[in-house]
């Protein structure tokens, strides 16, 4: 069964901390793709990756980085958690599909960080 | 700018209605893509439908079914006789052709009580 695993569901921070949120497929997906989810706001894209040590900003990137040094991790850093990063993070991955169609996101479950 | 507005916050239902999920999207992109995701309870987003700017078909696929009109820049959702199963958030999004930049609505959250 393809996934998209997403290492910690839950996550309790304090103001300042340094966070890691990391996420692996196993589809051999060459996009990858961090958001995170509050409400009444949908999904925002904070950076997405096309290719091995590639990285692109999102909508919003500010206070944000990531990391891929391999196809199947995508790593979302938090430099120095803010209260204002409390949300839930969804990881998610994608590939063209053929003849050119856009291929749809398959998530993980999400992680959700909470900054106090 | 491109943008994808849910008005529907959240819609209660009694099992066996129909329920339509209404998407209105903006785009000055000829090409693009709309999805529809199912987030249930248990939290992971799973995508339902995909449909090109360039093909204006309805779709039905069992109890569910989509009306695209480029008319009225809509991308509505219909369950069909709805279940309790159908209970979660459902994400309208849009995304160019490159699929880098996908946006998602807010949301609509639907409750189907038994």
């Amino acid at each position: 069964d393809v996934k998209v695993t997403q290492s910690s569901r839950y996550l309790v921070k304090r103001t300042g901390e340094k966070v890691f949120l990391e996420c692996v497929q196993d589809m051999d997906h060459e996009n990858m793709f961090w958001y995170r989810q509050d409400p009444g706001l949908g999904l925002r894209l904070i950076y997405f990756s096309y290719d091995v040590k590639m990285k692109e900003k999102g909508d919003i990137p500010e206070g944000y980085s990531v990391s891929r040094e391999k196809k199947e991790r995508f790593s979302l850093i938090l430099e120095s958690a803010s209260t204002n990063q409390t949300s839930m993070y969804l990881c998610a991955s994608s590939r063209p599909l053929a003849g050119g169609t856009l291929g749809e996101l398959f998530f993980g479950e999400g992680s959700r960080l909470t900054v106090l | 700018a491109q943008k994808v507005t849910q008005a529907q916050t959240e819609i209660s239902v009694v099992e066996k209605e129909d329920v339509t999920l209404d998407c209105v999207y903006e785009t000055r992109d000829t090409t693009y893509y709309l999805f529809w995701y199912k987030q249930p309870p248990s939290g992971e987003l799973v995508f339902l439908i995909r449909r090109n700017s360039f093909d204006e078909q309805n779709e039905i696929s069992g109890r569910y079914s989509w009306n695209f009109q480029k008319s009225t820049s809509s991308f509505n959702f219909t369950i069909t006789a709805s279940q309790v199963v159908d209970s979660a958030v459902y994400f309208c999004a849009l995304s160019d052709t490159g699929g880098f930049k996908t946006i998602f609505g807010a949301g609509t959250r639907l409750f189907v009580k038994a």
